[in-house]
């Protein structure tokens, strides 16, 4: 069964420093998303991303935060210079688009720990 | 806004007993629900859905019921396995390729 796969699995980062998170999404699917989950507390959503362009973000989804889909398999999460309250896991998520068939996959995570 | 609430964890049952996790939802319109569960050290799978009112989604003897009358997805299971320990999230998506909102997750532990 295809699966969302991110890397790395866990990340450690001085605070100021940038980092990328990766995800490659299921291949037929048109929708991806990162969301995070800061340890203890509830999976939050960060952003959406269809036909190559932001489609919906959170409040949580500041001028530090971007996404991009370089070359049509990967999809990332770059946050520039990182604070201590950006430590949490991240997940990255894919769907066709349509929630009545299929909802969203998620990947197994990207643990980030800001020292 | 929309929003999920879900029952409070730690939920400690014994092997066998029977589960029900509460989740209520605040929406306007016709979301669809989700279950998600997220084992030790994994991501979060697809445990079930229901996308209308009074559909029942199921999998691997877990249930649960969309009650658009009591805004509630209650997920049951009749006799739960050690295997069963994980966290489960609640969650709710108002439209196409719209975001999940989530509820706080339940941890359950099942002991043999």
């Amino acid at each position: 069964e295809p699966e969302v796969t991110q890397t790395p699995s866990h990340q450690v980062t001085q605070m100021g420093q940038e980092v990328i998170l990766r995800c490659v999404p299921i291949s037929n699917h048109l929708y991806f998303y990162w969301y995070r989950q800061i340890l203890g507390q509830k999976v939050e959503f960060l952003v959406s991303f269809y036909n190559n362009e932001i489609s919906e973000k959170s409040e949580i989804f500041d001028d530090q935060f971007s996404v991009e889909r370089p070359d049509g398999s990967n999809f990332t999460l770059k946050i520039r210079s990182t604070k201590l309250e950006d430590s949490a896991m991240y997940f990255c998520a894919s769907g066709h688009g349509d929630r009545r068939i299929e909802p969203q996959h998620f990947g197994d995570g990207t643990r980030l720990s800001i020292l | 806004g929309d929003s999920v609430t879900q029952m409070e964890g730690p939920v400690t049952l014994s092997e066998e007993a029977f589960l029900t996790i509460n989740c209520t939802y605040t929406a306007t319109g016709y979301p669809s629900l989700f279950w998600y569960v997220q084992y030790p050290g994994e991501g979060l799978q697809l445990l079930l859905k229901a996308t209308k009112a009074d559909d029942k989604g199921s999998n691997k003897g877990f249930e649960a019921t969309y009650r658009k009358e009591t805004t509630s997805f209650h997920l049951e299971k009749g006799s739960v396995q050690v295997s069963d320990s994980a966290v489960y999230f609640c969650a709710l998506s108002r439209n196409q390729g719209g975001k999940l909102i989530f509820g706080q997750g339940t941890e359950l532990s099942v002991k043999p």
